[in-house]
């Protein structure tokens, strides 16, 4: 079974629209939950990451939302760009410095100009 | 500083085939993971080495893969024989030992196709 649900599949933005992408999880025990951008040719690589104590992560245009009772979490990509077009995976890891990643399925984000 | 490195990039090969995939972590990182992405899914994993040892290969799909890490350095992941099933995209990833959430560092993958 999945633990980690991750929608949209894909995801079409204007330049300088909001991008929002939600993911949903299981296990309580998760306590880690990064997000992944994964561009053509390349691996993921880390682009923001929250713990559950924290409602909110901002890094730049990049925000985290998170809702500990719901059990879910979202990406928000403010003043989406074109250079922003990848491929987005949220994440959750249990406690520890080097346990494995639980990836969601992936979203396709395309900023059209 | 040289990220993770991953070869081949690409391997089309016969079902019954054998490859075998190799990852060369960050240097210094003594964590190496084994993921793989099967097209439109999530990236799963499926096993992870604390230096040479491994220490979780719960996600290993069945007894025909076989993941090695002699030394310490690089790995590498053998499927004997390919089936069809195990095509994708295979993942490296490495991370530091000490400290708490460390971060992966992902290679660019090796597409595995079988035919």
């Amino acid at each position: 079974q999945q633990q980690v649900k991750q929608s949209p599949q894909s995801l079409i933005v204007q330049k300088g629209g909001i991008s929002i992408i939600n993911c949903a999880y299981e296990n309580t025990a998760f306590d880690y939950f990064p997000w992944y951008q994964q561009f053509p040719g390349k691996g993921p690589a880390l682009l923001i990451a929250i713990r559950p104590d924290v409602s909110e992560k901002k890094e730049g245009r990049f925000t985290i939302s998170f809702n500990k009772s719901a059990k879910q979490f979202s990406l928000h990509i403010m003043d989406s760009q074109p250079g922003d077009s990848a491929t987005y995976f949220c994440a959750a890891s249990r406690p520890g410095g080097y346990q494995k990643v639980t990836f969601g399925t992936g979203t396709k984000l395309q900023v059209i100009p | 500083e040289a990220g993770v490195t991953q070869f081949p990039s690409h391997s089309v090969i016969e079902k019954g085939q054998t490859v075998t995939l190799r990852c060369d972590p960050i240097s210094g990182h003594d964590n190496l993971y084994w993921y793989r992405r099967v097209m439109g899914k999530e990236i799963k994993f499926l096993l992870h080495f604390v230096k040479e040892s491994k220490q979780d290969e719960s996600g290993m799909p069945n007894n025909r893969f076989l993941a090695e890490r002699t030394g310490g350095t690089y790995s590498t992941l053998k499927v004997q024989p390919a089936e069809l099933e195990d095509s994708g995209v295979y993942f490296c990833a490495s991370s530091q030992l000490a400290g708490s959430y460390n971060e992966q560092f992902f290679g660019p993958g090796t597409r595995l196709t079988v035919l």
